[in-house]
């Protein structure tokens, strides 16, 4: 079975790190575009982050920029998402998901991590 | 506020048929790309509905159909069943941006 599973989330404060990890199982990562994608409580989804298959092309949504980094190790199988100077609007769970292409859509979801940020 | 627009809730008895809408612009689904429906029972992730504007998963009933009309997609339920609960996100992309667009979410009630 094809799966994605999460980890990382927490409780941290304001203006704190944390390092969330996407690990997958069943396939190999190196094959799929792989995306962040958060849902505040009570809200919609939101897509945050995106890598390219060999981590050569990455885009953020504008709220993120310059402090959140996605990555990627092929070898370990795994996605990574550095989320630095934390705001109390980062508060969400945070999907890991794999996109096939543009014609597909995000075909294998984690069922995501919580990431809380008070002080 | 989404750039693509869904009602915030629709609603219907087991049985009966429903639809939801996604309104975009010329920058996204008017621009041709490809628009993809997503199902979110309660406490649960999202689960892939539809892909490819009409294209069902393996394993996802006809009940559910999808359909794209310049820059409006929409997705057709019919048989409600009470399974059928919880929100549905439409998704696309955009000209002026990289990543990928979400719809704001629908509610479906199954009363």
């Amino acid at each position: 079975e094809e799966q994605l599973v999460e980890s990382g989330g927490s409780l941290v404060q304001p203006g704190g790190s944390l390092r969330l990890s996407c690990a997958a199982s069943g396939f190999s990562l190196s094959y799929y575009w792989m995306n962040w994608v958060r849902q505040a409580p009570g809200k919609g989804l939101e897509w945050v982050a995106k890598i390219k298959q060999d981590g050569s092309e990455k885009d953020y949504v504008d709220s993120v920029k310059g402090r959140f980094t996605i990555s990627r190790d092929n070898a370990k199988n795994s996605v990574y998402l550095q989320m630095n100077t934390l705001r109390v609007d980062d508060a969400a769970v945070y999907y890991c998901a794999r996109e096939r292409s543009r014609r597909y859509g995000i075909d294998v979801w984690g069922q995501g991590t919580t990431v809380t940020v008070s002080s | 506020q989404s750039v693509l627009t869904q009602p915030p809730s629709v609603s219907g008895a087991p049985g009966q048929r429903v639809t939801i809408s996604c309104t975009g612009s010329t920058s996204n689904i008017g621009a041709g790309y490809d628009v993809h429906w997503y199902h979110q029972p309660p406490g649960t992730a999202p689960k892939l509905l539809m892909y490819n504007d009409v294209r069902r998963p393996s394993g996802v009933p006809d009940r559910f159909s999808g359909s794209k009309s310049g820059t409006s997609a929409s997705l057709a339920i019919t048989g409600l069943q009470a399974e059928d609960a919880g929100d549905y996100y439409c998704q696309s992309y955009d000209r002026s941006l990289s990543g990928l667009l979400f719809g704001g979410g629908t509610k479906l009630t199954v009363l």
